[in-house]
């Protein structure tokens, strides 16, 4: 079945440090990929999303790339803030519907410090 | 408008009452989805509805009770709750099943005593 993994956080980062947080996926067919970030005590928010292979979504200074050939769309951006703090998950939305809507991946944790 | 909107935003119950979790989107979406989420977890799918039909229940206990009255309303109906029942619940939506990225609601904070 179809399946997202992330790395383990939490992942500790002083202000204006590079981020990544990677992503692999396992799916059947060429699925879309979404990144979504939870601030404390909301709801989720897309954040950015890629329905092709090599396409690049962005936002906010967030950046990923679809790469089908390392089944990945790890997260980057150039230079983190405080506000930039919160969990992130990773998640694929399959063409076939099948049984699920979207696969989420476990979460990481970011924490900037100042 | 872009926003799904929950109520109540908190909710305190005993395992004996009833009480109803409400959602709504005016986006035009065709689906619409319930989600657990337990801390320091992703979300759960619970129950998903297309074109206000239940199209997915991932196997989830009677005391949750779903019900889409139409296109822009979704609510969850609960009844005999267990303590381990309190979690987060996002409502979430979006264009059609499957593929389209979802919409999220701010959730309710559910407390079973």
């Amino acid at each position: 079945g179809d399946s997202v993994t992330q790395m383990e956080g939490p992942v500790t980062l002083s202000e204006e440090a590079f981020l990544t947080i990677n992503c692999t996926y396992t799916a059947t067919g060429y699925p879309s990929l979404f990144w979504y970030v939870q601030y404390p005590g909301e709801g989720l928010q897309l954040l950015l999303k890629a329905t092709k292979a090599d396409d690049k979504g962005s936002n906010k200074g967030f950046e990923a790339t679809y790469r089908k050939e390392t089944t990945s769309f790890h997260l980057e951006k150039g230079s983190v803030q405080v506000s930039d703090s919160a969990v992130y998950f990773c998640a694929l939305g399959a063409k076939d519907t099948g049984r699920r809507a979207l696969t989420f991946g476990s979460g990481t944790r970011l924490q900037v410090q100042p | 408008d872009t926003e799904v909107t929950q109520t109540p935003k908190h909710l305190v119950m005993g395992m004996t009452n009833k009480k109803s979790l409400k959602c709504e989107q005016h986006m035009g979406h065709r689906a619409m989805y319930w989600y657990k989420q337990k801390a320091k977890k992703p979300p759960e799918l619970m129950f998903v509805y297309s074109y206000e039909k239940l199209s997915i229940n991932e196997s989830v206990p009677s005391r949750f009770s779903p019900e889409c009255p139409n296109s822009s309303l979704l609510n969850l109906h609960l009844h005999a709750l267990q303590p381990e029942d309190s979690a987060l619940y996002l409502c979430a939506s979006s264009q059609g099943q499957g593929t389209h990225e979802q919409f999220f609601g701010p959730g309710t904070r559910l407390t079973v005593l």
